[in-house]
């Protein structure tokens, strides 16, 4: 069965330190994989894919289909990256899984 | 921003009682999701549609039915309305694009179930 697991709840760190937010995934198929991110009482918005390869606002996921991981990182935290952030699976059949969410906190 | 609002954004309903959430969409896209978040369950699937009438359950939809008469419309209901249904729910909007499930948010709506 397909399924997002990201073990942190809450990951708390200081401005300026590397950032890690967990993510893997059970999936049989190709996976298409997101993180989104929601900020303080706005909408959820997509942050990064895998398919892009690109880097938002000092944001980097690598897929790694041997550990079935999408970690998201950040080399160095800024306050206003405390947000909520899920990691997402996109299966064949245009559904889209979440993760439970792990919300970043970053102190001055 | 994609064109995606919800109606009414905030909801308090007595126990037993129907209703219903509006997701009104301006994109012209064929998918549309309702999902709800709750703290530590994260975003769960309730029912999504992949064209007019065209619906399916997602992973909880026990309690919840859904309607899609126009691509620009869907429509959750709680025939009865429990306390455990309360919750912030999310509507999503995905244009079908095989080459990416990427969805857009709807601002969400606070139902409280007292």
């Amino acid at each position: 069965a397909q399924r997002v697991t990201q073990p942190e709840k809450l990951l708390s760190v200081f401005k300026g330190a590397p950032v890690e937010l967990k993510c893997n995934y059970s999936y049989s198929g190709s996976p298409e994989l997101f993180w989104y991110v929601q900020y303080s009482r706005q909408r959820l918005q997509l942050l990064l894919r895998h398919i892009s390869r690109e880097s938002i606002k000092g944001f980097t996921a690598d897929l790694n289909k041997g550990e079935t991981s999408f970690h998201l990182k950040k080399p160095f935290a800024q306050e206003e990256d405390s947000a909520m952030y899920y990691c997402a699976l996109g299966d064949n059949t245009d559904k889209l899984i979440f993760g439970t969410g792990t919300r970043l906190q970053v102190f001055p | 921003d994609a064109g995606i609002t919800q109606s009414p954004r905030h909801k308090v309903t007595e126990t037993g009682t129907p209703v219903t959430l509006r997701c009104h969409q301006t994109e012209n896209h064929r998918y549309m999701y309702w999902y709800r978040q709750d703290p530590g369950h994260g975003l769960r699937l309730i029912h999504y549609s992949y064209g007019v009438k065209d619906t399916d359950k997602g992973e909880v939809s026990d309690g919840y039915s859904v309607s899609r008469s126009k691509t620009e419309d869907f429509l959750l209901t709680l025939e009865s309305a429990t306390s455990s249904q309360t919750s912030v729910y999310f509507c999503a909007i995905s244009g079908g694009d095989r080459a990416s499930t990427e969805a857009f948010f709807g601002q969400g709506t606070r139902l409280t179930v007292v």
